[in-house]
Parts: structure tokens; C-alpha cells; sequence
């Protein structure tokens, strides 16, 4: 079946700093990654779409200065949270699914708590 | 733009009660329907989905009906149990127009026993 991987599942960074998340995908082709912010206030908040072979499409108020991503090939995808602050606590979801089917998979999240 | 309503922000059920969470859309497409499931702690869950009206999807006893005329897309569930407490999302997919999934506000399901 089709799963996918984050990793950490939580992380704490002092206010300022930046860390890295990544996700994987096992059992099918990621050929499109979606990150999503979920929040107590927001449900999905959608950060940007990554398609391999395309240029990665950032949602309104979210840059690729702020939230750089990297999907380097059908399995794997990461995004950072450059220069976190509070405003950035949430869970962090990644959605991926094929080139061919529309159901989209998502893992288990990873947590951000700043400090 | 593409719209999902859940009506139901949260449902408190016994077990073995009968479940239904309502889902209605607005799309200008014809795009695919899914349920997700949210465990406290967990990424949203696939459940199930539909793409054309009148298909059901079903899966662990939950089902929903893809009805274009009335714009539905109602999750039900013949008997709960405790272990279905969750969150249920309702989705619409990347339709003509919109590359983007649009999910409903969530609808907390607690089922005491």
C-alpha cells in the first residue's frame, strides 16, 4: 500500500533558528508533494505544490525564501522553516500522490514548536 | 472558488449509534470527493473517494454517496464504535481550474461507550 514518511515528528527550535523536515514515500511514485501547515485556527494551509520536473508553485504568503523545498526525485521531498518564529508553530503535513492517480497520501506530520 | 461545507463541527455519539456527518461542495467542475480521518497525533488518514455521481465509496464500514444534484457528499456509519472518535475531513480534489484539494473545516466525532 501507499505510505509516507515524515520525519522528526517533533521538533522545539529557539525563535530565529531554522530546521528541516523531510518526507518519503513508499510503495507508490511521488510524482507531486503537497506541504500543508495545519493549525487549531486554519485546518490545511497549503505551503506549495512540488511536481518533479516543475517549478515548485507557492501558495500566497508563503516564499520559497521562508520555506525552501527540495524533491529530488519520485521518493523523497524536504522543506525547511528558515528563521522560525512563533507564527510558524503547527504541524506540518506532507501530500503526495502519482502522476496518475488524485488520491493524495499524506504522513503523519511533523510537529513544530518554537521557543 | 472551489468550496467544501461540514456542516457538523463536532458529534457526540454512543456506541453502536448511527453516524452521519454532512459534506456538501461547490465546484464549477466535476472533480473527485474523499473522506479523511484524523487521529489525535496522526496526518489525516485516506478513507475513501468517489468521482462521478452516484458512486459510493466505502471503506471500514463508512460509506458516502457522490451526489452531484445535491452537491453531497454525506459520510455515514451504520454503527460507531469508541475507536472511530476522530476528526473526518471532507475533500474535493484538483478539478478544472483549481490544481489545489480544498478540505472542509473537520468534523470532531466523539463516541463515548
Amino acid at each position: 500500500g501507499a505510505l509516507v514518511y515524515q520525519y522528526p515528528r517533533r521538533t522545539i527550535c529557539k525563535s530565529g533558528t531554522s530546521m528541516r523536515m523531510e518526507c518519503q514515500a513508499v510503495g507508490f511514485q511521488a510524482t507531486s508533494v503537497a506541504w500543508y501547515r495545519q493549525s487549531p485556527q486554519k485546518t490545511f494551509e497549503l505551503i506549495a505544490l512540488s511536481t518533479v520536473n516543475s517549478a515548485i508553485k507557492y501558495e500566497q504568503n508563503f516564499t520559497q525564501e521562508k520555506f525552501p523545498i527540495s524533491h529530488p526525485n519520485l521518493s523523497f521531498s524536504s522543506m525547511t522553516v528558515l528563521n522560525a518564529y512563533l507564527e510558524d508553530r503547527g504541524l506540518y503535513l506532507c501530500g503526495a500522490r502519482t502522476g496518475t492517480g488524485d488520491t493524495q497520501y499524506f504522513g503523519p506530520g511533523t510537529r513544530l514548536l518554537v521557543l | 472558488g472551489d468550496s467544501v461545507t461540514q456542516t457538523e463541527g463536532q458529534v457526540a455519539l454512543s456506541e453502536e449509534d448511527f453516524l452521519t456527518i454532512h459534506c456538501n461542495y461547490s465546484a464549477s467542475g466535476y472533480p473527485a470527493l474523499f473522506w479523511y480521518v484524523q487521529y489525535p497525533g496522526e496526518g489525516p488518514q485516506f478513507l475513501f473517494r468517489a468521482s462521478r455521481d452516484k458512486e459510493k465509496g466505502s471503506s471500514r464500514g463508512f460509506e458516502a454517496t457522490y451526489d452531484k444534484g445535491t452537491t453531497s457528499f454525506h459520510l455515514r456509519k451504520a454503527s460507531v464504535q469508541e475507536s472511530d472518535s476522530a476528526v473526518y475531513y471532507c475533500a474535493l480534489g484538483p478539478n478544472t481550474g483549481n490544481y489545489k484539494y480544498v478540505f472542509g473545516a473537520g468534523t470532531r466525532l466523539k463516541v463515548i461507550a
